[in-house]
């Protein structure tokens, strides 16, 4: 058990441009979990997978989002057309999809635009 | 729908002093209610979660807390703080059947020496 990675931990583009995240859960984990942070916020729900069905997608998630996780293993996080007010952690979770779990958190992504 | 209320943006205690947490959720069923604690620049790591069993519930690092459905709160606390128990701590609620968590807008704690 390696714990949830993420990549990249930091991200610094221009505004306008696409950016791709990975998430890598834990490997027995079948749900996973985005979620958006910004600066003295609490973690925001953006959308999850069960295996790779993406089961909910809060309408934070605009257009220009989109997430994948195709195998059912990893999962990327793509924001097309970057605006600053992306800028904010993202971060990846996983479960063994148990209510009574919680979830396993990564370090998180840190995107800013520029 | 479940949320939690967590009262105090901001904990300055001296180091060795009670540390006190307050979450207070809403929840018409017995929630599934979780703190998780934040380090800066890092993500969340689970402290200790509360799941209908005993209402006093243990976690790491000398944290516990106590699921008061009477009051609908599960305050955090801790006899004595440490230096490296200041952080960003969140408590967080399951909604529903979703699995989904939904957090409060986090406590940040200082420990003065």
């Amino acid at each position: 058990d390696t714990g949830v990675s993420q990549d990249p931990r930091h991200k610094i583009t221009k505004r306008g441009q696409n950016v791709t995240f990975r998430c890598d859960p834990i490997s027995e984990h079948n749900r996973l979990y985005w979620y958006r942070q910004t600066l003295g916020q609490g973690p925001e729900f953006l959308t999850y997978f069960q295996n790779e069905a993406q089961l909910e997608k809060s309408r934070l998630l605009s257009d220009r989002f989109s997430a994948e996780r195709p195998k059912g293993s990893f999962s990327t996080l793509e924001i097309q057309r970057t605006e600053q007010g992306d800028s904010a952690m993202y971060l990846c979770a996983s479960s063994p999809g148990r209510l009574n779990y919680g979830y396993t958190f990564g370090s998180g992504t840190r995107l800013t635009v520029v | 729908a479940q949320s939690v209320t967590q009262l105090g943006s901001h904990v300055s205690v001296s180091e060795g002093a009670l540390v006190l947490l307050r979450c207070n959720y809403s929840s018409s069923v017995p929630p599934y209610l979780f703190w998780y604690v934040q380090y800066p620049n890092q993500g969340l790591q689970l402290l200790l979660k509360y799941t209908s069993a005993a209402t006093l519930v243990k976690g790491i690092n000398g944290f516990e807390a106590e699921f008061k459905k009477s009051e609908t709160s599960f305050h955090l606390t801790k006899p004595s703080a440490h230096m490296s128990d200041a952080a960003e701590y969140f408590c967080a609620v399951i909604e529903g059947n979703t699995d989904k968590l939904i957090f409060g807008t986090g406590t940040r704690l200082q420990v003065f020496p």
